[in-house]
């Protein structure tokens, strides 16, 4: 079945800087990747998604890059800011099913 | 639109007790949902798909005798924890699929504590 692994576990920025967040898959058939961010204790909120058939995707201050062929893809958030700070998870299709990394832990300070 | 509502946000029960956990969509029907368990600084674990009038598809390692599913309608997928011990205790939160799509909306969670 699909696993998804996504380093780093915790990841502490000053406020302004960028973060990377990467993720890989197992599943070469899996062909849907969506980024969650999760305030403690509230449900996970998707943040941006990305398709097998697209290399890249950005909207705003984040983007996601995919690599199908290394079975790897990385969020980027740029200019980050003390709201960003959450934990985020990274997800990967099995049929219609998700399966998600670890989860990263980022700390933004000002 | 798509918003998932879970009932209770949160509940405390006694070991050995059952409890039910209601996931419904809002405004669109869902005739596949999914439940998650997660537990304190941990990631989301998928537990069971739920199709609408068929029975649940369980992950490996989880008993389906002792979280039973039913998803009997269009807009609601049941979990109730039956026999529930201390180490039951955890965030379960349900999400259902969009129409047409892979993406999952997900409901607030529920608190599961079992003393």
């Amino acid at each position: 079945g699909e696993n998804v692994e996504q380093h780093p576990s915790t990841l502490s920025v000053q406020e302004g800087d960028s973060a990377v967040i990467k993720c890989t898959y197992s599943d070469s058939a899996s062909n849907y990747f969506p980024w969650y961010k999760q305030e403690l204790g509230k449900r996970p909120q998707l943040i941006i998604d990305i398709r097998s058939n697209v290399g890249e995707k950005k909207d705003q201050r984040i983007a996601v890059t995919l690599n199908k062929t290394a079975k790897h893809f990385s969020l980027h958030i740029t200019e980050t800011q003390p709201e960003d700070s959450a934990v985020y998870f990274c997800a990967a299709n099995a049929g219609t099913a998700l399966i998600f990394g670890k989860g990263t832990t980022l700390s933004v300070s000002s | 639109g798509a918003v998932v509502s879970q009932h209770p946000s949160w509940v405390i029960c006694k070991s050995g007790t059952s409890v039910k956990i209601e996931c419904r969509s809002l405004d669109f029907q869902a005739t596949t949902m999914f439940w998650y368990r997660q537990f304190p600084k941990q990631s989301l674990m998928l537990m069971a798909t739920s199709n609408e009038g068929s029975k649940a598809t369980y992950e490996q390692g989880v008993e389906k005798d002792k979280f039973l599913i039913n998803h009997a309608s269009l807009t609601l997928s049941t979990l109730t924890v039956t026999s529930a011990h201390p180490e039951d205790s955890s965030f379960y939160i349900c999400s259902a699929l969009g129409q047409g799509t892979y993406e999952q909306y997900f409901g607030p969670g529920t608190r599961l504590t079992v003393t």
